[in-house]
Formats: structure tokens, sequence, C-alpha cells
């Protein structure tokens, strides 16, 4: 079945940079564009990214763009979000998930907790 | 967060339960509402998504409506298991991006 697995946890201080991956297997990896969720400790779900992967496009909310990157690997199957300039307002948990339909998000990630701390 | 939603909700085992979902035009307005539950220390899980159409697997105690700029879930036949925190999304065509709702944690009592 589609699954999407995400890489470790990540302790970074302040103005750093952070990379993360997310590996999708169980379905055609072209046909779905995938999106990063992050959810701070207590806080509700915002969208952070989106890439849509055979054709490279993306998109950024206003509050992140200019410091977050996604990318697309299409040979390994794996999306990769960066976030620069981190600080602790970056502190969450990110999830990966698959767009079934606008906002409409079917398969998800476990996570990925990156702590920003000095 | 764009979609507001109340903080918690409540009902005895077997009552049904409905929470909102309030939005604008430019999201709720023009734009299908999604709804997710998320178990305590999980990922969140798509329950009903487009008009009112549920993933395989997800029983039919869960259903969705929608209104012009607002929306509910309404879930039935409450369950111990069904005790969880609950968001909406859609998309909003202003931000060009889809929004999620404040968050609704739902107790059975």
């Amino acid at each position: 079945q589609a699954q999407l697995v995400q890489s470790g946890p990540e302790v970074k201080k302040p103005g750093a940079s952070v990379k993360m991956s997310c590996r999708a297997s169980g379905y055609t990896f072209g046909s779905f564009g995938v999106s990063w969720v992050r959810q701070a400790p207590g806080e509700g779900l915002e969208w952070v990214a989106w890439i849509s992967p055979y054709e490279d496009n993306r998109n950024y909310p206003q509050t992140t763009q200019g410091r977050v990157i996604v990318t697309a690997d299409t040979s390994t199957n794996t999306v990769y979000l960066e976030v620069g300039s981190l600080t602790s307002d970056d502190t969450a948990v990110y999830y990966c998930a698959r767009e079934r339909a606008a906002s409409a998000y079917d398969v998800w990630g476990q996570g990925t907790l990156v702590t920003v701390s000095s | 967060s764009v979609l507001a939603q109340p903080p918690s909700a409540s009902a005895a085992p077997g009552q049904t339960v409905t929470i909102s979902c309030s939005g604008v035009t430019s999201n709720i307005g023009y734009n299908d509402v999604n709804w997710y539950q998320q178990l305590p220390g999980q990922a969140p899980k798509l329950l009903v998504y487009g008009r009112n159409q549920r993933p395989s697997g997800v029983p039919g105690r869960f259903s969705a409506s929608k209104s012009g700029t607002s929306a509910s879930l309404a879930i039935s036949g409450l369950q111990s298991d069904d005790e969880a925190d609950y968001y909406c999304s859609s998309w909003d065509d202003t931000l060009n991006g889809p929004v999620f709702g404040t968050g609704t944690k739902v107790s059975v009592l």
C-alpha cells in the first residue's frame, strides 16, 4: 500500500539549516503532488510547501517563501524539505503528505521532529 | 490558522457530536472542505474529502456538509476511540494554497 517514510529527528541551533527527507513507495510517485505540513508543539497544522515531483512545480505560502526549499528526486521517489535561518518558531513536527485532491492529503509520513535550541 | 473551529466538543457514547468550520468566500465558499482526525502522537488521518467522500476504511459514522462559507463534520454513534483532535481544511484562492482549521478536541463523556 502507499507509504511515506520520513527521516529521523533533528536538533539544530538558531540560524542553522535543516534538510529532511520523505521516501514514497507503493504508488506511482509522479501521479500525486506532495505537501509538507508542520505542527508546533500543542498547536494546529500549517502548510509549508508543495511540489509536483515530475513536473517540478513548487508552491509555498508567503510566510515561508525564501526560507524553505522543496525538491524531489524521481530516481529514488524521495521528496526533500530544507528550512534555513532556523528560529525557535520552527520547532515542530514536519509531516509530508500525498495530495489526493486540493488540500486533501490521504497518505501521511510518520513525521520528523525538528527542535531548534541554543 | 485561517479556518475557525470551536476548541472543544463533547457528547456521550452513542450520541452525535457536530464540529463546525468557518471560513470565507475565497476558501470554503468556493472550494471543497476536507476533514482529518489526529490521535495523540500520530499523524493526521483523512476522514472526509470533496463532496462528503470517505477514503476506504473510514466508517459512515463520519459525515460532512457545507453551506456557504461554513462546513461541519458529524460523528454519530460516538465511541471512545473517537477521542481525538479534528481539523478541517480547504483550498484558498487568495492565498493560492491549502488552509487548515484551528482544530477541535472531541471528548467522549
